[in-house]
Formats: structure tokens, sequence, C-alpha cells
């Protein structure tokens, strides 16, 4: 069965770093979506994509965040200067119908 | 925006026991309510998924109902197992333009005791 992937599974980086997150979404799905979740809180929304472009994000998707699909597979989310707060799990999910599969996440910690 | 609640936060119970994680949500144009279940450091995985237009679905021991005027929905997990100790996450979801984001609620610890 096809699963969506994440690389890379553990990223450590220093404050002010910049980050880019891995997607690589099934490959029939057209909506892609990141997803962030705290140690210990809930799954948070930040940003959904479709057609090459943002459909919607969230407050917490600052203009420190991006996201693009540079090729035909992989689905990027780049933080430009990480905060010690962007220390998270990040979850990419893709879309079939209204039922979305996740990947198994970047573990992110910004020291 | 959408505001989903959950509880209880921690929830344990005896094998074979059953178990009910009750959501309720704020957004009357909701319409989609998957519950996850997230075993520590994997992925969310889809377990059920209820639309609107029913108010019960069933799949083996696993159950979910939906009460679109009190806007709540219940998950319920009959004859526990401790393989079914994970966090459960249950989210609500509207059509918005061309996505559909969830808003996830905040997560039950389900332990189930051997």
């Amino acid at each position: 069965e096809p699963e969506v992937t994440q690389t890379p599974s553990h990223q450590v980086t220093q404050m002010g770093q910049e980050v880019i997150l891995r997607c690589v979404p099934i490959s029939n799905h057209l909506y892609f979506y990141w997803y962030r979740q705290i140690l210990g809180q809930k799954v948070e929304f930040l940003v959904s994509f479709y057609n090459n472009e943002i459909s919607e994000k969230s407050e917490i998707f600052d203009d420190q965040f991006s996201v693009e699909r540079p090729d035909g597979s992989n689905f990027t989310l780049k933080i430009r200067s990480t905060k010690l707060e962007d220390s998270a799990m990040y979850f990419c999910a893709s879309v079939e119908g209204e039922t979305q599969y996740f990947g198994p996440g970047t573990r992110l910690l910004v020291l | 925006g959408e505001n989903v609640e959950q509880h209880p936060s921690t929830l344990s119970v005896q094998e074979g026991d059953s178990a009910v994680i009750k959501c309720t949500y704020s957004d009357s144009a909701s319409n989609y309510f998957p519950w996850y279940k997230q075993e520590l450091g994997k992925r969310p995985q889809l377990i059920i998924d209820i639309r609107s237009n029913v108010g019960e679905k069933k799949d083996q021991r696993i159950a979910v109902t939906l009460n679109k005027t009190a806007k709540h929905f219940s998950l319920h997990i009959t004859e526990t197992q401790p393989e079914d100790s994970a966090v459960y996450f249950c989210a609500a979801s509207y059509p918005s333009g061309s996505a559909r984001q969830l808003t996830f609620g905040s997560g039950t610890q389900l332990t189930v005791l051997p």
C-alpha cells in the first residue's frame, strides 16, 4: 500500500538557521498539507497546497514559513530562520477524497 | 474558525471493557469527522470517519456516533485489547475552497490494562 514518506526523520538545528523538510506524497494525490505537533500537544494545521499554490494557511504559518513543490514528487516546507518554539514534529499529509494520509513525521529540534 | 474539544484527556480501562471518547465542535458547517490513532512516535492513522449525513458508523470493534444538533461526536471501542493503547484524536473538517483542513481535538491517551 503506498504511503506518504518524509525526510529527514530527525533534524537538529541552531536557532536562526534555515531548515527544509521534505515530503513525498502518495503519487496520484493532488492536495497536500503540513501539520505540526508540539510534544504532548494536539496536531495543528499549518498550510494546504493545491495546484502549485497555497490554498489555506493558519496563523502559525507566518512569513518564516514557505512551501513549494519543486518537482513532480517532492513537497517541501522551509523555515527560514528557526526559533526555539519551532521545535515540534512536522507531519505532511496527502489527500484522497476526504481522507488525509499522514507521513511518519520529521522531529525538529531547535537549539 | 472551528474549535474541537475532546474528553477525557486520559482513559484507563481493563482489557475487554469498552472505552468512549467524546468530542464537541463549534462550527455547524463542519461535515466530516475523522478519528485518528497515534502510537508513541508514530504517524496519526485514520481508524474511522463519519460524515454529517450519517448518525452512526461501525467497523468491527469501533463505532462512531454523531449528533449534529448538539455538535458532538463520540468514538466507542468495545472489547478493548492492550494493542488499542494509544493516543486518539478526533477532528472536524468543513470544505473551504479547494482544501479541507482538519481541526484536531487535544487527544485522549487510552491505556488498556491487561
